[in-house]
């Protein structure tokens, strides 16, 4: 099992659709999680950190599962700019990024 | 604008070359990170420096030989590369702390795209 997993995708949404990624790890001392958005050829971005209480920021909401041990990207109203690779990223007693879940926002 | 500088941007190397990447940050930021990403696939960690001191080295080739000069800079010393190490290197910092390194937001450069012939 991978340290890290996402759904590769693609996710095809229409504008204004609502999307959700998931996350799973595998490590369960893992301490730190973040999303990340990474456009074709250009460096990862911070989208959000994720909290145990979950955290909602503008059309974006992160949710953490530390019983199941899956984080979850919940992006409302898509926009033809939210169309990059959604990366989730775990610290545990390493630093792992999943292999990121691609997403096409169609107008 | 990202806030991480990465230089430079692209380099193409033959394989007995030496060369050298650099990353500055004037953020404050206590812990720097080198990733390699190849196409279509997420980062790799390779080297994580916290104030100032190799943290972490993800078993990593001899011929990547990287260096914190100062807490604002890191350099990635290449030597004797591969056709295979051709990809994307990413530097990063995100601030270190009590917490340590890799359980704050980072900040990526834009990059350097290494081609060995």
């Amino acid at each position: 099992r991978k340290e890290v997993e996402q759904d590769p995708g693609p996710f095809n949404v229409p504008e204004g659709a609502t999307v959700a990624f998931n996350c799973t790890y595998s490590n369960s001392a893992s301490q730190s999680f973040f999303w990340y958005r990474q456009d074709c050829r250009k460096e990862p971005k911070l989208l959000m950190s994720v909290y145990s209480s979950g955290n909602e920021d503008g059309r974006f909401t992160a949710q953490l599962n530390r019983a199941s041990q899956y984080i979850s990207l919940l992006i409302r109203d898509s926009k033809l700019s939210d169309s990059a690779t959604y990366l989730c990223v775990v610290r545990g007693i390493k630093l792992i990024f999943g292999t990121g879940t691609l997403l096409a926002v169609q107008p | 604008d990202t806030e991480v500088t990465q230089t430079p941007k692209h380099l193409v190397m033959g394989m007995t070359n030496k060369k050298s990447l650099k990353c500055e940050q004037h953020m404050g930021h206590r812990a720097m990170y080198w990733y390699k990403q190849k196409a279509k696939k997420p980062p790799e960690l390779m080297f994580v420096y916290s104030y100032e001191k190799l943290s972490i080295n993800e078993s990593v080739p001899s011929r990547f030989s990287p260096e914190c000069p100062n807490s604002s800079l890191l350099n990635l010393h290449l030597h004797a590369l591969q056709p295979e190490d051709s990809a994307l290197y990413l530097c990063a910092s995100s601030q270190g702390g009590a917490s340590g390194w890799g359980n704050q937001p980072q900040h990526f450069g834009d990059g350097t795209r290494l081609s060995i012939l």
